[in-house]
Formats: structure tokens, sequence, C-alpha cells
């Protein structure tokens, strides 16, 4: 079956950086769009970005371009999300999921708190 | 950008009837909508995407329909399981970007 695990959440200063990571597994990796969403604490959803099945395009929300890179292994079946220049409001969970237009298969989520 | 906006906000509907739920497009989105629940401290999980496909695995009694800017969720025969929080979600333009309405909150009355 399809499973998603994210891992690489934690505690961070403004300023600091960190790297998410995406575990894949039940499917073929390298055929699939996948995308980052994220979830403020009680608030909705926000996509965040996505990278093309082959690493070849990748698009960024506004809120984060320029600070976020997101990049994928697909001889490791993993999926990355570079964070740098964190702030407060990048504090959420962050899911993993398949696209490439809808989201059929989420990760669990990990939690990023931005904080000093 | 494109931006969903759902309604109401919150919708109370009793176990067993019908709850009806909105979402509106600030521009056509043709078919490409899908809606998806989220119980707390779960990840979203889709329900409906083109509109009107129910997703693997999910009830008949969830039916989706709608294009262009209006769309609508209509859960049938409301069961306990199904009060939740529910997105509309548009990639008409995908992948530049992808947006979610706000959600809609469905409470047990």
């Amino acid at each position: 079956q399809v499973q998603l695990v994210e891992s690489g959440g934690g505690v961070v200063q403004p300023g600091r950086s960190l790297r998410l990571s995406c575990a894949a597994s039940g499917f073929t990796f390298s055929s699939y769009g996948m995308h980052w969403v994220r979830q403020a604490p009680g608030k909705g959803l926000e996509w965040v970005a996505v990278i093309w099945f082959d690493g070849t395009k990748k698009y960024y929300a506004d809120s984060v371009k320029g600070r976020f890179a997101i990049s994928r292994d697909n001889s490791e079946n993993t999926l990355f999300l570079q964070m740098n220049s964190l702030r407060a409001e990048d504090t959420a969970v962050y899911y993993c999921a398949r696209g490439p237009g809808s989201i059929d298969y989420w990760g669990q989520g990990t939690l990023v708190t931005v904080s000093s | 950008e494109i931006v969903m906006t759902q309604s109401p906000a919150t919708l109370s509907v009793s176990p067993g009837e019908r709850a009806t739920l909105s979402c509106r497009a600030s521009q056509s989105v043709s078919s490409h909508l899908a809606w998806y629940q989220q119980k707390p401290g779960q990840a979203p999980r889709l329900l409906i995407y083109g509109a009107s496909t129910r997703a693997t695995g999910i009830p008949a009694r969830f039916s989706g329909s709608g294009s262009g800017t209006e769309f609508t969720l209509t859960i049938s025969n409301l069961q306990s399981e199904d009060f939740a929080v529910y997105y509309c979600q548009q990639y008409n333009k995908w992948p530049l970007p992808i947006t979610f309405g706000q959600g809609t909150r469905l409470e047990i009355k």
C-alpha cells in the first residue's frame, strides 16, 4: 500500500534552516509529481511546493519562494524540502503528498515550530 | 492566483440528514476541483476529484457536482464519522499554484 513518511521536523530559531524528508513506498515514486502542503496550528491547508516526477520542474508558493527548495531522489524514493531563513509564520505541520493535480495520498505530517 | 471560497464556515446537521457544502472559485477552474475530509490530528483524505468522481473507497453517500466556478459537495445520510472539516481545492492552473478553500466545519446538531 502507498505510504508517505515525513521526518525532520522540530523546533528551530527564526532565520535558521531545516530539511524535511519524505520516504515513499508502495508505488512507483519516479512516476508521480509530489507536493509539500502545510497547515499552521488551527488553520487551513496551504500548498507550498511541487516537483515534477523527474525533478525537472519545480514551483513554489509566493510565501516561500526564494527561501524553500524542493528536491527528490528517485533512486531512494525520497522527497525533500530544504527550508532556509525560517520565520515564525512558517510554523506548521508539513505534509508530503502525491500529485500531480488532486492529491490522493498524504503523509502523516511533521511539525515545524519556528520560535526563539 | 485563483481564490477558493467555501460556505458556510460551519454547518450543523443531524445524523441521518443531508449536508450540502459549497465552494466558489474566483475564476473558472473547469472541472479541476477536489474535495478533502480532515479529522482532528489526521491528514486530509481525498473524497472527490474531477468535481464529481469519488476517490477509491469513498462511500456513495458522498457526491460532488458543479463546474466552472460553482461546486457542491453533498453528503447524504450523515454518519457519525462524517463530522469533520472539508476543504475544496482547485488544480486548474496546476502547478501554478494549487489553492485550497478555507474549509467548512461539519458539526453534529
